[in-house]
């Protein structure tokens, strides 16, 4: 079946333009990620979302980025005034669940990434 | 925090070569622990995972054994084929599963 769908899977902005990055998680997935690989570096966790809800917005870097999920399925983060240093792989995944879900057995599902979108801010 | 921390690479091996690829974690409370792997070019994708201790997961030959007294979880393999060169990502999944924490990744060569 499908994957995780990330688009555009490059992109190419100028400092102090807002972009959108979009996520089509696996069909059923309940639950999704956002994460940014820095050139090198691990993963770093922004946001997730179980379901349309985000418990978790820890890691979101700064005011500038923001994400939203409708529908149990498609996600975009929005990054405003875009800075060098977004410069980036932002990666999505999906899983069958997270906390909060009743579906105990599914617990600690792994997690489906897409390929990625590769962020550059000249 | 809960935290990864794996060995630094690259990590240069012939073919053929064993190789562990060293995992540690510090987290609250029973972890899942899992190790994705990225090939060139390519997504990330789940190699292996152990939810409680003492499990090994195993997959394409790689095993790793979760090992609660020493916060361990590190990546064997007896044997090293070209085609495993890869960045290679341990992590951990704590209880409730809501949020995976990830280390920095070792990149793996194989030579032929």
């Amino acid at each position: 079946g499908a994957g995780v769908s990330q688009s555009p899977s490059n992109k190419v902005t100028e400092k102090g333009k807002d972009v959108e990055l979009r996520c089509d998680p696996i069909s059923g997935h309940t639950a999704l990620y956002w994460y940014r690989q820095r050139l090198g570096q691990g993963l770093e966790f922004l946001i997730y979302f179980q379901g349309n809800s985000a418990p978790d917005k820890s890691g979101l870097p700064s005011d500038r980025f923001s994400a939203e999920r409708t529908g149990e399925s498609v996600s975009t983060l929005t990054i405003q005034r875009t800075q060098q240093e977004d410069s980036a792989v932002y990666l999505c995944a999906s899983s069958l669940s997270a906390w909060g879900s009743r579906d105990f057995s599914s617990y600690n599902s792994p997690l489906h990434f897409g390929n990625g979108t590769r962020l550059t801010v000249t | 925090g809960d935290s990864v921390t794996q060995m630094e690479g690259p990590v240069t091996l012939s073919e053929e070569a064993f190789l562990t690829i060293n995992c540690t974690y510090t987290a609250t409370g029973y972890p899942s622990l899992f190790w994705y792997v990225q090939y060139p070019g390519e997504g990330l994708q789940l190699l292996l995972k152990a939810t409680k201790a003492d499990d090994k997961g195993s997959n394409k030959g790689f095993e790793a054994t979760y090992r609660k007294e020493t916060t361990s979880f590190h990546l064997e393999k007896g044997s090293v084929q070209v085609s495993d060169s890869a960045v290679y990502f341990c992590a951990l999944q704590n209880t409730g599963g809501f949020k995976t924490i990830f280390g920095a990744g070792t990149r793996l060569f194989v030579k032929a």
